[in-house]
């Protein structure tokens, strides 16, 4: 059982839009603490999509954006193209347990 | 360019002690900008960060709740890497291993895109 729960899967035609969530408590994303969005394409290792909630490290594509609301965040890809098909996962800080923690992961399938 | 390259057994016993130690180059050890991480991947656990070595004028570690009792994580300044040390393995241990480069500018603490090729570690007897 994750800390930060995410929906297992989410699908999309190309071109359209689709949000995964993240959902955290007060002590962590409801804390303020940062959340972090990492792109894992099969049989890579995760890439780092958002950080701080909403911005973009150089080269990723504006079609990826990032925002939070009380104690959940949330990733919005739009456009969606076939090479978005990954899995998509949230990681902040808890401070219960004074470390950083994952989503379990979301599976986009772009139909 | 940031290279890690991770080096270590990938089949043990249970209760035997998992080590791995991972190379760094293109970035030091003890930069003030860093924290080098371990994280580890398996199908039931998802993704797990388990600890992190940094240096800000003295050396720190931080371990994850779930492992404190069996890390250890320690930088080798002379050669320019750092390890991972779990003890007592058990099944449940099975994952494959990430040695990462934390990024850190005192604002923002993320992990980058320097993850070491991973090491697929089997715990079974």
């Amino acid at each position: 059982q994750s800390v930060l729960t995410q929906p297992p899967s989410v699908s999309g035609a190309r071109g359209q839009r689709v949000t995964i969530s993240c959902t955290g408590s007060s002590s962590n994303i409801g804390a303020n603490h940062d959340v972090h969005w990492y792109q894992q394409l099969p049989g890579t290792v995760p890439k780092l999509l958002i950080y701080g909630y909403s911005n973009r490290p150089s080269g990723v594509p504006d079609r990826f954006s990032g925002s939070k609301s009380g104690t959940s965040a949330s990733l919005a890809i739009t456009g969606l193209q076939a090479e978005d098909e990954a899995d998509y996962y949230c990681q902040s800080y808890d401070r219960r347990l004074s470390g950083w923690v994952f989503g379990g992961g979301t599976k986009l399938t772009v139909l | 360019q940031v290279q890690l390259q991770q080096s270590g057994p990938g089949l043990l016993k249970p209760s035997q002690t998992l080590s791995l130690t991972c190379a760094i180059s293109g970035d030091s050890v003890s930069s003030n900008s860093a924290a080098w991480n371990w994280i580890r991947q398996s199908p039931s656990r998802g993704l797990e960060w388990l600890g992190r070595t940094y240096y800000r004028s003295k050396w720190y570690n931080d371990y994850a709740v779930s492992v404190k009792s069996r890390i250890t994580i320690k930088p080798d300044t002379s050669r320019n890497q750092f390890s991972l040390q779990l003890n007592s393995v058990t099944p449940e241990d099975t994952a494959v291993y990430y040695c990462v480069k934390g990024f850190d500018d005192g604002v923002y603490y993320y992990f980058d895109d320097n993850w070491g090729q991973g090491t697929l570690v089997t715990v079974s007897s």
